[in-house]
């Protein structure tokens, strides 16, 4: 039972760039986020899952595109990379909201 | 926007004392309240958690303090340790809309 599992863990994008981070699960969870983590700011939400083919927006979307094609993944795209997206992204994922969630160990995310 | 207000930023204590971190909220469809613990390079990790119709819950040195008409909750750290050094994060979880909300989030440090 590997948890929640974060591809890559740590990545340096050029602005302008694109990619997808990575988010496994295997706990058979609905219920899947995205968070990403500044100093000060703590952890505000990007895009959420309640199930597979269902997916919304959280605090900060600009700039970021989720799919739920499976109940075990859930990747995050960035479009085209800005500085501002320098940050540390969290996955995360709980069998029920009120369950308390379960996170990856981040991917740390550099745009230069 | 940040839904829930944490304090202080950060945290400093002693060996043996006393640790309280503080949140508020204003949104009344939040009926969740967990707060997190989070150590370098690390994900959070769910510590302790209540629902708005319990006034305190504790687990071992851990104490969480409701009060819902002041809408403010608290963890308190008692007999603080220095392996209780880390970054917490109060949360609330949004009835309806099936999304977890974060504070700022403590930085605490135990004093050996």
């Amino acid at each position: 039972n590997a948890g929640v599992t974060q591809t890559p863990k740590f990545q340096v994008l050029k602005t302008g760039q694109s990619m997808t981070l990575q988010c496994a699960q295997d706990m058979n969870h609905e219920y899947m986020s995205w968070y990403r983590q500044d100093p000060g700011m703590g952890l505000r939400l990007i895009h959420y899952s309640v199930g597979a083919g269902i997916t919304d927006q959280g605090e900060v979307p600009n700039g970021y595109n989720v799919s739920r094609s499976t109940t075990e993944d859930f990747p995050l795209r960035l479009l085209s990379a800005a500085p501002s997206q320098t940050s540390v992204y969290f996955c995360a994922s709980s069998y029920g909201g009120r369950r308390g969630y379960t996170f990856g160990s981040g991917t740390r995310l550099t745009v230069v | 926007q940040q839904q829930v207000k944490q304090s202080p930023q950060s945290l400093i204590v002693q060996k043996g004392g006393i640790s309280i971190i503080n949140c508020a909220y204003e949104n009344t469809a939040f009926d969740y309240f967990p707060w997190y613990q989070q150590f370098p390079g690390k994900g959070p990790a769910l510590l302790i958690a209540i629902r708005p119709d319990v006034s305190e819950k504790k687990e071992g040195r851990f104490t969480i303090s409701f009060n819902k008409s002041a809408k403010q909750f608290s963890l308190h750290i008692m007999d603080s340790q220095p392996g209780d050094s880390a970054t917490y994060f109060c949360a609330a979880w949004i009835q309806g809309a099936q999304k977890l909300v974060f504070g700022q989030g403590t930085r605490l440090t135990i004093n050996p």
